[in-house]
């Protein structure tokens, strides 16, 4: 499965947007990419996938980039509930183990 | 609350000794899945069930590990001979199986220490 590399660590302000990149640049055509965000103490909790076009959900945004090498979750109106980590997966298909690695450690603040 | 179950929530066993973890997934998920995470990593894949079957298992899943999923609804995980690198975040996890996102659904986890 293609490896993929994410900041550390972000802050965000309360009410604001939060864009968190990942790079993914060895994606091969047939991987979904899969976002999960675990907050403290708790298992971790899906958010949002897509192969090729931009998704959307209730939760957040997803904006991949035509070459697939790159993505974007957005998180529209950050809360501080949002606090989290936010792992960015790539995997083959739509079931099958996660491999996560160390996530973005975003902190929303007031 | 028709989310996934695990217990003990908690658990602190000395060395040497043997533990096992239940799991109780969403009812109609047939896919079952157990993970380790150790303190500020991310969680690592153990292994995982398609109903009953045992599909795929990590070689972190040493000899002294065993995971069942007997009659393909609930899961147990046993750690014979527990090890001080054992204590970890135990994560079961369960998804339905065919089309549609395949999204794994988490239980809360149950925290191991051996002292």
């Amino acid at each position: 499965d293609a490896k993929t590399t994410q900041p550390p660590s972000m802050d965000c302000a309360e009410g604001r947007a939060a864009n968190l990149p990942c790079n993914h640049s060895t994606i091969s055509g047939n991987e979904y990419v899969y976002w999960y965000r675990q907050i403290h103490s708790q298992g971790p909790q899906y958010i949002i996938h897509g192969l090729k076009n931009n998704e959307t959900n209730e939760m957040a945004s997803l904006i991949i980039t035509e070459d697939r090498k790159s993505s974007t979750l957005i998180l529209p109106h950050a809360t501080l509930r949002d606090t989290a980590v936010y792992y960015c997966i790539v995997k083959p298909d739509s079931w099958g183990k996660l491999q996560f690695g160390a996530g973005t450690q975003v902190v929303v603040t007031p | 609350d028709t989310g996934v179950s695990q217990n003990p929530r908690h658990k602190i066993t000395k060395r040497g000794q043997n533990v096992t973890f239940r799991c109780d997934p969403i009812s109609e998920h047939n896919r079952l899945y157990w993970y380790r995470q150790t303190l500020g990593q991310g969680p690592e894949f153990l292994t995982y069930f398609q109903n009953e079957a045992q599909l795929e298992k990590s070689r972190l899943l040493s000899d002294r590990f065993s995971a069942e999923r007997p009659k393909g609804s609930f899961s147990t995980l046993e750690i014979q001979r527990t090890e001080q690198g054992d204590s970890a975040m135990y994560l079961c996890a369960s998804s339905l199986g065919g089309t549609g996102k395949g999204e794994q659904y988490f239980g809360p986890g149950t925290r191991l220490t051996v002292t």
